[in-house]
């Protein structure tokens, strides 16, 4: 089992949608969690980070936490075509400063 | 621009050959992180430092890469005798390293690295 798994894509959605993005993680000791965009041949930007169970708001984006589900989530209301990159999740344990990260799921976001 | 830099941002050579590529942090970070993304894949940890000492390397870094970071500023990493399946992007990272688990990692471009 991967540490960090989200689905490859690419997940579809038209201008204006809404955009689901899904990541879960094996490591119950995770304590941080962060989104990262990455446009292709480009390096990762940061988008969201939550550390708590629930839901964080930023803008257009939402990121959602279920530590008992070892579950999170990011939401992309009102997508646009530029949204379209390859989302990646990241983990991080109490105790250990790497960041892992799942392979990450391109978005389309088509006009 | 105050973010992080890296240095060269391509770099092509052939097979055995010796790479240095460098790393300057964001002003004031203390901890500088090294990662490598191949394609279709998220970025793979490599080592970190805290200031000048090197406080974790994974297994991904063999005997063949080196990295240091000396007066704990500007870091560099090498690869001797590179084999193709170095080929990768080489991207650091560096975070204030106050102490606190909620501490955010931002990146550099990157270094792609072809070997032929």
């Amino acid at each position: 089992q991967k540490e960090v798994e989200q689905n490859s894509g690419p997940l579809s959605v038209p201008e204006g949608a809404i955009a689901s993005l899904n990541c879960t993680y094996s490591d119950r000791g995770s304590q941080s969690f962060f989104w990262y965009r990455q446009y292709s041949g480009k390096s990762p930007e940061l988008i969201m980070s939550i550390y708590s169970n629930g839901d964080k708001e930023d803008g257009r984006f939402t990121a959602q936490l279920n530590k008992a589900s070892q579950y999170v989530s990011l939401l992309i209301r009102d997508s646009q075509p530029s949204d379209s990159a390859t989302y990646l999740c990241a983990v991080n344990n109490t105790g250990f400063q790497k960041l892992v990260f799942g392979t990450g799921t391109r978005l389309l976001v088509s006009p | 621009d105050t973010g992080v830099s890296q240095d060269p941002r391509h770099k092509i050579t052939k097979r055995g050959q010796n790479v240095t590529f460098r790393c300057d942090p964001i002003s004031e970070h203390n901890r500088l992180y090294w990662y490598r993304q191949t394609l279709g894949q998220g970025p793979e940890f490599l080592t970190y430092f805290q200031n000048e000492a090197q406080l974790e390397k994974s297994r991904l870094l063999s005997d063949r890469f080196s990295a240091e970071r000396p007066k704990g500023s500007f870091s560099t990493l090498e690869i001797q005798r590179t084999e193709q399946g170095d080929s990768a992007m080489y991207l650091c990272a560096s975070s204030p390293g106050g102490g606190s688990y909620q501490e955010t990692q931002y990146f550099g471009p990157g270094t792609r690295l072809l070997v032929l």
